[in-house]
């Protein structure tokens, strides 16, 4: 089953736009992570935000994280073409199984030249 | 460095074939995972690996898929008697320690059973 929810599901943009995806939740969790996926290829690790962080910066990427809300944000700043991609976000459980991920059904993010 | 690897990247099975996935985790991780990928859906947790010992398979949709990793390193995903449901893309992923880490994925392996 799936915890995460990204939402938009979809979203087009221009580039050099900025672009936001959220995402809810529904555990306790120790961490929040960010993947992107291009078309028919894996997961690439993006960022790792603990619960015990509220905001975390890398590059063009900002994520936030509201633990009282069970939901996380991802900020791309001055988007690119090859930022075109699928977003996903994964959870682990702080109550339960802390090993393994649990995903969204991610959002895809379009970024028009 | 070398990454997670995957083969082969893409499998065309026949209805009632078994299959063999094969991942090759990044050198020295301890913990490797495996994620099955529905069209248009995130990736679901199959079955987690802690050096060789297999401490999780409670992803794993029934009895047809099996998973081992005899070394501790490579670990091999088999599936018996495809079913056209079986149809994804199967992900590998590891990371350095037991839990709360970064995981890092393959390629996958996309199956198609016809």
């Amino acid at each position: 089953s799936q915890q995460g929810e990204e939402d938009p599901q979809a979203l087009s943009i221009q580039e050099g736009e900025n672009a936001t995806m959220n995402c809810s939740y529904k555990t306790s969790i120790n961490n929040l992570q960010w993947y992107r996926q291009n078309s028919g290829r894996g997961l690439v690790h993006l960022i790792l935000i603990r619960s015990n962080e509220r905001e975390k910066h890398s590059g063009r990427l900002r994520v936030t994280l509201d633990t009282s809300k069970k939901s996380s944000s991802l900020l791309i700043t001055a988007s690119r073409a090859a930022d075109t991609a699928s977003y996903f976000c994964a959870t682990d459980d702080s109550g339960g199984s802390n090993y393994k991920l649990t995903f969204g059904k991610g959002t895809l993010l379009t970024v028009n030249p | 460095g070398a990454g997670v690897s995957q083969s082969p990247r893409y499998k065309v099975a026949k209805r009632g074939q078994d299959v063999a996935l094969r991942c090759d985790p990044i050198s020295g991780h301890v913990s490797l995972f495996w994620y099955q990928q529905a069209l248009g859906q995130g990736p679901e947790f199959l079955t987690y690996f802690q050096n060789e010992a297999q401490l999780d398979k409670s992803g794993l949709p029934s009895d047809r898929f099996f998973a081992e990793r005899p070394e501790g390193s490579v670990s091999t995903l088999k599936i018996q008697r495809t079913q056209q449901e079986d149809s994804a893309v199967y992900l590998c992923a590891s990371s350095k320690g037991w839990s709360q880490e970064t995981q890092y994925f393959g390629p996958g392996t996309r199956l198609l059973v016809l």
